[in-house]
């Protein structure tokens, strides 16, 4: 079965690295990707990785792959306060793009 | 250049009622679907559609239902809403790539 979990909460100073993780069981997922979602709002794409992919760079984005463990990381360098907000991790598998979605981490940003 | 359109975005209901949320996109997304959202338990899948004249159920179907008459268009029906229903929904839309686009969101509150 599919079934995605995060950790549900991290607190990081502005300036840091943060580092959010997330697992997987199903290891016919092709596609993962990490959605931002800020207070009020819908959900914003931020990056996504293929699944024969061990690492993508994008910015101040570096996206993890660990296809042996399941396992899934989302870095994001010199964190700003307005990074603030709950990341979602989420794999496609079967037909029809259809998303699981991880219960979503709440990046804490602090000064 | 809208992307998916979501109406309404508040919404007030007695147990019992009846409503129909919207979903219009502007982008030519073969798929669209709807998801919901509720503290805790990440986004959870609905029903989708992969074309005009399609749909079929998601994760957590029971006590909707959606058509989609239009390809621009997704609508999602509560038939007798239940305070169970209360929660946020999302509209996405893709292409087959799965990078979903977010709407912002419907707040339902079925008292």
């Amino acid at each position: 079965g599919e079934d995605v979990e995060q950790s549900l909460f991290l607190s990081v100073r502005e300036g840091d690295s943060s580092v959010i993780n997330c697992t997987y069981t199903d290891s016919s997922s092709t596609y993962l990707y990490w959605y931002k979602q800020e207070p009020g709002a819908g959900l914003q794409l931020l990056t996504y990785i293929f699944s024969n992919m061990d690492m993508k760079q994008d910015q101040r984005l570096t996206v993890l792959l660990n296809k042996k463990d399941k396992h899934l990381s989302l870095r994001i360098a010199d964190t700003q306060t307005g990074d603030s907000a709950i990341y979602f991790c989420a794999e496609r598998t079967g037909t029809a793009s259809k998303l699981t979605f991880g219960t979503g981490t709440r990046l804490q940003v602090t000064l | 250049n809208a992307g998916v359109t979501q109406t309404p975005k508040f919404r007030v209901l007695k147990t019992g009622q009846s409503m129909t949320l919207l979903c219009a996109q502007d982008m030519n997304h073969e798929y669209m679907y709807w998801y919901r959202q509720d503290p805790g338990m990440g986004l959870r899948l609905i029903h989708y559609s992969v074309g005009e004249g399609t749909t079929a159920k998601g994760e957590v179907p029971d006590g909707y239902n959606v058509s989609r008459l239009k390809k621009q268009n997704f609508l999602l029906g509560l038939e007798s809403a239940a305070p169970s229903q209360t929660s946020v929904y999302f509209c996405a839309s893709s292409y087959r790539t799965g990078l979903n686009t977010f709407g912002s969101g419907t707040r339902l509150t079925v008292v």
